[in-house]
């Protein structure tokens, strides 16, 4: 049981590239939710997925996309690359609804972001 | 405006000190409550929370937190710190009116002197 675990855990990228952050859960849960963390202003969120096949913008949704594939996997992809998107990104799930309600978030190790 | 709010940044204390983390909220209906904890390089880890009820509650490795209506706050305590202890603390609140909407504070990151 690995829990939440995101790819890649570093990555550099020239302004106006692109990529994808992937995240997948193994805990069945059926909501999740990508943030970014920034020194001084703690975790904001980006988007989440409540449920597979829905995705809601959070906090911070501007320049970012979104894909929930399956209720396993949810992305976050960067279009094109700014320097204001340098952050440490963190995926999370938790179970909403159904029989095993939490609202305790399980969070991945994180993805660190470097745009130049 | 709606926050979350950490007023120290860093607290450094001695190991067999007592601790108190201080976490004040402004929304207008009693949000869910959360500590969470995290370590160098990794991600977050709860602590404890608040839903309703006795307004103590427990947590892991020894913390504990008080939920105060009259003050909009929620305190963290730990009366005997270890030097594990060491690491950076998030108060987080769930938005009473999208329960996919958790806000976290800016942290408070805790260093602990031998």
């Amino acid at each position: 049981n690995a829990g939440v675990t995101q790819t890649p855990k570093f990555q550099v990228l020239k302004t106006g590239q692109s990529m994808t952050l992937q995240c997948a859960q193994d805990m069945n849960h059926n909501s999740m939710y990508w943030y970014r963390q920034d020194p001084g202003m703690g975790l904001r969120l980006i988007y989440y997925s409540a449920s597979e096949g829905t995705t809601d913008k959070g906090e911070v949704p501007n320049g970012y996309n979104v894909s929930r594939l399956n209720k396993r996997e949810f992305s976050l992809r960067l279009e094109s690359a700014a320097p204001s998107q340098t952050s440490v990104y963190f995926c999370a799930s938790r179970q909403l609804g159904g029989t095993g309600v939490s609202y305790e978030q399980y969070f991945g190790p994180g993805t660190r972001l470097t745009v130049t | 405006a709606q926050s979350v709010t950490q007023p120290d940044i860093h607290i450094t204390v001695s190991e067999g000190a007592s601790l108190e983390l201080r976490c004040n909220y402004s929304y207008g209906a009693t949000p869910y409550l959360f500590w969470y904890v995290q370590s160098p390089g990794q991600g977050l880890q709860l602590l404890l929370k608040y839903f309703s009820g006795d307004t103590l509650v427990q947590g892991i490795k020894g913390f504990e937190a008080e939920f105060k209506r009259s003050q909009s706050s929620f305190n963290l305590r730990k009366p005997s710190v270890h030097w594990s202890d060491a690491a950076e603390y998030f108060c987080a609140v769930l938005l009473p009116y999208n329960n996919n909407d958790m806000r976290f504070g800016a942290g408070t990151r805790l260093t602990v002197k031998p």
